[in-house]
């Protein structure tokens, strides 16, 4: 299916925990990125990338790694999960100068 | 200091009840403003683009224009299917191409 999916939709994990958000678009978008959404925070994002193989921090990096060795795929890695990391995560796509296309989410629990 | 501010955080209308949201931005250099749609446990859907001052676009009731320093999402004769949270996000000119999104405006049509 053409778009942009994530995976999974729901995870619940322990702290400490390393655990991976997968996401994956069909556009060939030069551009990923992925947000974070919490109540009375809006749309916070954590890493970003222009390219395969060139990643960077946004607002709100601690705690979490990417990577995107191919252009379709930008998982998104939390080394040792914390509550404060419990939110729903967003992916997006974009061709740069035009609009970004969201993935569904994943609502990510941390016990 | 927020770069993209949206008012009012949460509005309700009756069926019919006309009315504007509004998004204020302080980015310098502006390169595109962008509004989406969010559903309950959805991802952002993308809804408009604006480039320039006086630009104008238009979609059923929804109706996005763009000045200076803020831009406008018109609903004219809204109905229930309206209701739901719209966010507006800027993309600066220079740099990278990251959207920083507003925290949103919850929508709530009656019948």
């Amino acid at each position: 299916d053409a778009g942009i999916t994530q995976s999974p939709r729901y995870k619940i994990t322990e702290t400490g925990r390393q655990v991976t958000l997968m996401c994956h678009q069909t556009w060939s978008h030069s551009y990923m990125f992925w947000y974070r959404q919490d109540l009375g925070h809006g749309l916070r994002l954590i890493y970003y990338s222009a390219a395969a193989d060139i990643t960077d921090k946004g607002e709100v990096p601690d705690g979490y790694v990417v990577s995107r060795s191919k252009t379709e795929n930008f998982p998104l890695t939390l080394e040792s999960a914390t509550r404060s990391q419990t939110s729903v995560y967003f992916c997006a796509s974009g061709a740069g100068n035009t609009e970004a296309f969201f993935g569904q989410g994943t609502r990510l629990t941390v016990v | 200091e927020d770069q993209v501010t949206q008012s009012p955080e949460a509005l309700r209308l009756q069926e019919g009840e006309s009315s504007s949201l509004n998004c204020s931005y302080t980015v310098s250099g502006l390169r595109g403003l962008f509004w989406y749609r969010q559903d309950p446990g959805k991802g952002p859907e993308f809804l408009f683009t604006l480039y320039s001052a006086g630009e104008e676009k238009e979609k059923e009731r929804l109706k996005a224009t763009l000045t200076k320093k803020e831009s406008f999402l018109h609903i004219t004769a809204p109905k229930p299917e309206d209701s739901a949270t719209y966010l507006c996000a800027v993309q600066q000119s220079g740099g990278s191409y990251i959207p920083t999104f507003g925290r949103g405006t919850s929508l709530i049509v009656h019948p």
